[in-house]
């Protein structure tokens, strides 16, 4: 079976732009989640969802948002970016709500 | 609340030595799952083990191991014989209602 897939690896943007993120899970499996990575924070949770409800959310401003579609592929959305907003944001699928497995990432640099 | 604690920041060794990381955790949770993940480089998190919390067995995979501790919450992982592959940062991870809590991770660096 194909990995977790995330597209764009890497991404360049300004302040004030905004940014989608996609991820596609591994064939079958229902939920996917997201985590943001930076030195400062470490590895954080976003949200998760499945069958495309947002099932969990983690402790991030409404400038990030998420949806899920019917073939459980995912995008996340970051609106008005700040630099602050720069990090490695990793998408991970699951088949049972334990294990969850990662994709590359998508590194965003905002300038 | 959940917290995920790695006291070790980085691990420095000659390749062929055992590596020990330490892993203590907190949940109120009664039912959970303990995870080490591994981070090469690249940056990918690429899953190595998984133990539920009714399961204190201890086991051996390749050269990978663990000491789940239920009593003093603790979830220890050895690689052992290390390799310069070995290379990376490695996470220990708690999972309660869907949500992966890490640790802060530990360096360990593996040397010819």
């Amino acid at each position: 079976k194909a990995g977790v897939t995330q597209t764009p690896r890497y991404l360049i943007k300004t302040r004030g732009q905004q940014v989608t993120l996609s991820c596609s899970p591994i064939s079958g499996h229902r939920s996917v989640s997201w985590y943001q990575q930076t030195p400062g924070q470490g590895l954080q949770f976003l949200f998760e969802y499945f069958s495309e409800t947002q099932r969990n959310k983690g402790n991030f401003p409404g400038r990030f948002s998420g949806r899920q579609f019917s073939n459980s592929r995912s995008e996340m959305n970051v609106s008005t970016l700040e630099l602050g907003d720069s990090a490695l944001y990793l998408c991970a699928s699951s088949p049972d709500q334990e294990t969850q497995y990662f994709g590359p990432g998508t590194r965003l640099l905002v300038l | 609340a959940q917290k995920v604690t790695q006291a070790q920041t980085e691990i420095s060794v000659v390749e062929k030595e055992d590596v020990t990381l330490d892993c203590v955790y907190e949940t109120r949770d009664t039912t959970y799952y303990l995870f080490w993940y591994k981070q090469p480089p690249s940056g990918e998190l690429v899953f190595l083990i998984r133990r539920n919390s009714f399961d204190e067995q201890n086991e051996i995979s390749g050269r990978y191991s663990w000491n789940f501790q239920k009593s003093t919450s603790s979830f220890n992982f050895t690689i052992t014989a290390s390799q310069v592959v070995d290379s990376a940062v490695y996470f220990c991870a708690l999972i309660s209602w869907g949500k992966l809590q890490f640790g802060a991770g530990t360096q360990v660096v593996v040397t010819p």
